[in-house]
């Protein structure tokens, strides 16, 4: 998966428990994505990084937060945690400079109970 | 709100039939346009991309890309099985860097 982990691959907590997902990549990739995917919603954007302690948010922000503090971690935390936060969760990662190609970790199943 | 739109399908084909794969877009100023296979329970793959009006081929899938009428297809010739999967689009938004709006995505079965 060019280069991407994620971890953990999967994790069941309880609603109102911070949740921390993570994401390593050895590409020195430029750019770093949160998704997630749900049923009849396909991949939906949740925030992004385009650089060291550069981040924006996407389509589906609430109740998310990120940080990047070095090029190849990219963390994604769920401050109290819900049942619709549910979700497969893959981190991506592009180079830029005008290449949009993505390429996907392999996902990390979240169920919140 | 930018949209992506794809038939979910299933859609069933005979193993070496082609198999056309439609997505429609709604940011008419969108320049760049991209097909992810996603087999059940895997993360997606970049299998093919386009840029400009036309087809461009890459063994045997052929992605079309047609921007007055705002759709994108990808054909599959002489299916397999092993390209049973489901078929997401994805739309590069116009004047966000590097920001992509993906399709629903459309299940595709290869019947042997």
């Amino acid at each position: 998966d060019a280069g991407i982990t994620q971890s953990p691959r999967h994790k069941v907590t309880e609603t109102g428990t911070p949740v921390t997902l993570r994401c390593h990549q050895t590409e020195n990739h430029r750019y770093m994505y949160w998704y997630r995917q749900d049923p009849g919603h396909g991949l939906r954007l949740i925030h992004y990084s385009y650089g060291v302690k550069d981040t924006d948010k996407g389509e589906v922000s609430d109740g998310y937060s990120v940080s990047r503090s070095k090029t190849e971690d990219f963390l994604l935390t769920l401050e109290s945690a819900t049942s619709s936060q549910t979700s497969v969760y893959f981190c991506a990662i592009s180079n830029g400079q005008g290449n949009e190609k993505l390429f996907f970790g392999s996902g990390t199943q979240l169920s919140v109970l | 709100q930018k949209e992506v739109e794809q038939n979910s399908g299933p859609l069933s084909v005979p193993e070496g039939a082609i198999a056309s794969l439609n997505c429609t877009y709604s940011d008419r100023g969108s320049q760049s346009f991209f097909w992810y296979r996603q087999y059940s329970g895997k993360s997606p793959e970049l299998i093919m991309f386009i840029y400009s009006n036309g087809d461009k081929e890459d063994g045997r899938f052929t992605a079309q890309l047609n921007k007055a009428s705002q759709y994108v297809s990808l054909l599959i010739r002489d299916s397999q099985p092993s390209d049973s999967a489901t078929y997401l689009c994805a739309v590069k938004i116009e004047g966000a860097t590097n920001k992509l709006i993906f399709g629903t995505g459309t299940l595709l079965a290869v019947q042997p």
